[in-house]
């Protein structure tokens, strides 16, 4: 069974600084990762995701993120934060493809930003 | 608008009651997905059809059921609520490997 580990609940950060959000996940055979975002009383949305090639993809809003098969991470960055990026953030895996993508979701990590 | 609908947007009922939730995927997606969102447990998978047959299967409890119809639209059959089922129910669609998801149902127990 596959797993995803995002360490701490809440990250606060100022605007402008580097934003960096942790996921290290668990997979017996080569996983799908994703990051998707969740704003107040909104659904989730796809920020990025990496299934196969470069290891590393550029996201929606300015983000990225580098799959490390060796550390099995999948930390999701934005070199500069905005306000705007305050939401709840999700790292996921799935072992499938094509249309049986099942998602197994980390607990989700709380991003503020500070003026 | 991610194309994935579900109604109603909310719900409260009381304990021991059935309610339905109902889902139209992204045109062209034959997957649907439902996942419970609640501050104990996270989101979590639920269950999954896939053009009109179930293909996975996770946390659902007994009491939950859902179905596809042959228009692909979807719905959970939440009955004998119990408190702990208040949660934000979501609904996603796919037709490749990163669903997309609706903007929730939120279900509220009494």
């Amino acid at each position: 069974a596959q797993s995803v580990t995002q360490l701490g609940s809440h990250v606060s950060v100022s605007e402008g600084a580097l934003v960096l959000l942790r996921c290290n996940y668990s997979s017996s055979v080569p996983p799908y990762l994703f990051w998707y975002v969740q704003y107040p009383n909104q659904g989730l949305q796809l920020l990025l995701k990496y299934t196969t090639g470069a290891t590393l993809v550029k996201g929606i809003n300015g983000f990225e993120a580098e799959f490390k098969k060796s550390e099995t991470s999948f930390h999701l960055t934005k070199p500069s934060a905005h306000m705007s990026d305050a939401a709840e953030y999700f790292c996921a895996v799935s072992l499938a493809s094509g249309a049986n993508s099942k998602l197994t979701f980390g607990k989700g990590i709380t991003l503020s930003v500070r003026p | 608008d991610s194309g994935v609908t579900q109604t109603p947007k909310h719900l409260i009922t009381a304990t021991g009651q059935r309610v339905t939730l109902r889902c139209s995927p992204r045109s062209g997606d034959l997957s649907v997905y439902w996942y419970q969102q609640s501050l104990d447990q996270g989101l979590q998978f639920l269950i999954q059809y896939y053009n009109g047959e179930e293909r996975a299967k996770g946390n659902i409890l007994e009491r939950f059921s859902a179905q596809q119809f042959p228009d692909l639209h979807s719905e959970l059959n939440l009955s004998s609520l119990e408190l702990g089922d208040s949660a934000l129910y979501f609904c996603a669609s796919s037709a490749g490997p990163a669903p997309t998801f609706g903007s929730g149902t939120r279900l509220t127990v009494v």
